[in-house]
């Protein structure tokens, strides 16, 4: 089944930093544009970075310099390092397998919350 | 404030059409780039609906339609059903240089 599953969110203080996952299954992440997408509570969806196929990475000016994404091959696994969080951080953490320049397939997505 | 623009909210009643529409710039819509719909079903993550301008994915209804015109889309739907019920996010590209994957506001239909 193709499929993507995120995991790695939770409770982390103002400045804190934090590691999201998400593996995916039945295709391959490395020969895929695969972006993180983020929805605030009750609020709209944002997009956050994406991963080339060739390895560039880009990022919303939001998280630029803070976040970082990444892939490891063999595990076929998408990464978002979070650094420096702040409470407008707090989001739904979406990874998304990335067609050119749309979405075609969405995990579940884990929750982030930055608060003291 | 979202770089695409959606009416916060529509609605119909069962059976009726409705439609949703989102209006970007010149450095997205209106720059030639495609748009795309997405529907979110209460409480689940966002499924496209329909991908450049006005096509759909396999196993989404032919009640659900796309096109782009302009600097705008459209969203149409039609014989309004109750699992329509759900959040509606346009998406396109923008060249400027805060740019990349953006996005409209969403617009929550509701089923009367």
């Amino acid at each position: 089944e193709v499929q993507l599953v995120e995991s790695g969110g939770g409770l982390v203080q103002p400045g804190g930093s934090l590691r999201l996952s998400c593996a995916a299954s039945g295709f391959t992440v490395s020969s895929n544009y695969m972006s993180w997408v983020r929805q605030a509570p009750g609020k709209g969806l944002e997009w956050v970075s994406v991963i080339y196929s060739g390895g560039s990475t880009y990022y919303a000016d939001s998280v630029k310099g803070r976040f970082t994404i990444s892939r490891h091959n063999s595990k076929n696994t998408l990464y978002l390092q979070m650094n420096s969080l702040r409470a407008e951080d707090t989001a739904v953490y979406y990874c998304a397998r990335t067609l050119k320049r749309y979405f075609d397939l969405w995990g579940r997505g884990t929750l982030v919350t930055v608060s003291s | 404030q979202s770089v695409l623009t959606q009416p916060p909210s529509v609605s119909g009643a069962p059976g009726q059409r409705v439609t949703i529409s989102c209006t970007g710039s010149s450095s997205n819509i209106g720059a030639g780039y495609d748009v795309h719909w997405y529907q979110q079903l209460p409480g689940t993550a966002p499924k496209l609906l329909i991908y450049g301008n006005s096509n759909r994915p396999s196993g989404v209804p032919d009640r659900f339609s796309g096109s782009k015109s302009g600097t705008s889309a459209s969203l149409a739907i039609t014989g309004l059903q109750a699992e329509d019920e759900a959040d509606y996010y346009c998406q396109s590209y923008d060249s400027s240089l805060s740019g990349f994957w953006v996005f409209g506001g969403g617009t929550k239909l509701t089923v009367l």
